[in-house]
């Protein structure tokens, strides 16, 4: 069966510093993989998603960036984080255009 | 782009009680799906519709896919203390879009025991 980690859960970071936030997936090949951005009592806002190695879109212009530099492997990442920044970061994955997306645990950033 | 609108927004509801909350769109999706989120976690997928007027149950849950295409909607029934959590609807537009999914707000659920 297919699983989705993500990692860390929890994390608190200064301003201005750097990010990473990875995502894997295993048990299913050249999948949809998205980031998610949620705010506290908020719906989901896509920031980014990849349809195959090394193919990013971006949904809004934002202090983040992604990559995926293997087939099962979702970075995001920031050269210097802002305030703005802090919230639930989700991973998902996806096997088709009508398929539905399956979400990781979820990593919570707090920024200060 | 595509937006929908989920209602209600929130709901306190006693145990025992039935449980309804639809989501609209203005534009014709192919796949409906509904997601329940626990505090904390990543959503989870509840039921998932690819066919217009398509009527699927989950245990206590049953979702239809509106018959117009524009609409769906979500019941629990008898509901209990562990459906508390915020539930999504999503959907798919008709045109390739990458798997994207459309997101509603979401409705906050509380069951008071």
């Amino acid at each position: 069966s297919q699983t989705i980690h993500q990692w860390p859960a929890t994390l608190v970071q200064p301003v201005g510093s750097p990010l990473s936030l990875e995502c894997t997936v295993e048990g299913t090949s050249n999948p949809n993989l998205y980031w998610y951005r949620q705010a506290a009592g908020r719906g989901l806002q896509l920031l980014f998603y990849s349809v195959g190695i090394g193919q990013i879109s971006s949904e809004v212009p934002q202090n983040l960036s992604a990559s995926r530099p293997q087939d099962r492997q979702f970075i995001l990442s920031s050269k210097k984080l802002l305030l703005s920044d802090s919230g639930f970061y989700l991973c998902a994955w996806s096997n088709g255009a009508r398929q539905p997306q399956h979400f990781g645990d979820g990593t919570r950033l707090s920024i200060l | 782009g595509q937006q929908l609108n989920q209602s209600p927004q929130s709901m306190f509801i006693q145990e025992g009680e039935d449980v309804s909350m639809n989501c609209t769109s203005s534009s014709i999706f192919n796949t409906w799906l509904w997601y329940k989120q626990d505090p904390g976690e990543g959503p989870v997928l509840l039921i998932a519709l690819y066919k217009a007027g398509e009527l699927t149950s989950n245990g206590r849950l049953t979702a239809q896919f509106g018959i117009t295409r524009k609409d769906s909607f979500l019941n629990i029934s008898a509901s209990i203390p562990s459906d508390v959590g915020i539930y999504f609807c999503a959907g798919h537009p008709i045109s390739y879009n990458a798997g994207k999914s459309t997101f509603g707000d979401g409705t906050t659920l509380t069951v008071k025991p």
